[in-house]
């Protein structure tokens, strides 16, 4: 199985700074369509997930681009240039190319 | 508007068996594929099953936890997609979500909750 590692585990930023989140894959995540199905997700508290990225960097129309998506391979990263009030909660990168799909073990935001 | 709607959940004891359902709409539910998602409580998410189209003979893969407990089904006539779980265990205990692949919406959750 493809096992995905998301760093740090936790953050604890105030408004305005930046957030970085790494996930890292034990493969390729690049498919034989040449894609690469590497997706973030958010959870809020007490909420379901909602959908931030696609395919690394492909930004779902709703999401502000104060968030960003990058990498190849096995490294990828999730950006946000200026944490809002409204972007706390668990963040979980999970890959789409692989069966079994596997996810993140999540990041949890919190507001300093 | 894209709507999942999942329904089924409930208090079962070990061994025993439950089926979930996702009533979905908004979309062309016969050309996507469908994923369950589980959460234990406090945990972060799993990957339950998948079951791909009619294009692809319906095609069903699932996580190593639940194969051979669990059978991931559709119906493209009521744009549903169900999750029947039989022999269900302790670890079973989680809300479930159905999800479109690639994971752009999601339903609100089903709690399922498996103790003796």
């Amino acid at each position: 199985d493809v096992v995905m590692t998301q760093t740090p585990v936790s953050l604890s930023l105030a408004i305005g700074q930046p957030a970085s989140i790494s996930c890292k894959s034990s493969q390729s995540l690049l498919g034989t369509s040449g894609k690469t199905f590497l997706n973030w997700i958010l959870q809020r508290p007490g909420q379901s997930p909602k959908r931030l990225i696609y395919q690394v960097s492909k930004l779902y129309s709703e999401v502000p681009d104060r968030f960003s998506g990058s990498g190849s391979e096995t490294e990828f990263t999730l950006k946000i240039s200026r944490v809002e009030a409204e972007d706390l909660g668990v963040y979980y990168c999970w890959q789409g190319t692989h069966f079994p799909r596997t996810f993140g073990g999540g990041t949890k935001l919190e507001l300093k | 508007e894209v709507q999942l709607v999942e329904t089924g959940g409930g208090l079962v004891r070990p061994g025993s068996s439950l089926k979930l359902s996702c009533a979905t709409s908004g979309f062309t539910f016969s050309n996507t594929w469908m994923n369950w998602v589980r959460q234990a409580p406090g945990k972060g998410l799993e990957w339950v099953a998948l079951i791909k189209d009619k294009y692809s003979n319906y095609e069903a893969n699932y996580a190593e936890s639940v194969k051979g407990r669990f059978t991931i089904s559709r119906d493209d006539s009521k744009s549903r997609v169900y999750l029947q779980m039989n022999t269900l265990r302790d670890q079973d205990t989680a809300t479930y979500y159905c999800t479109r692949s690639p994971g752009d919406y999601w339903g609100q959750g089903v709690m399922v909750t498996v103790s003796s």
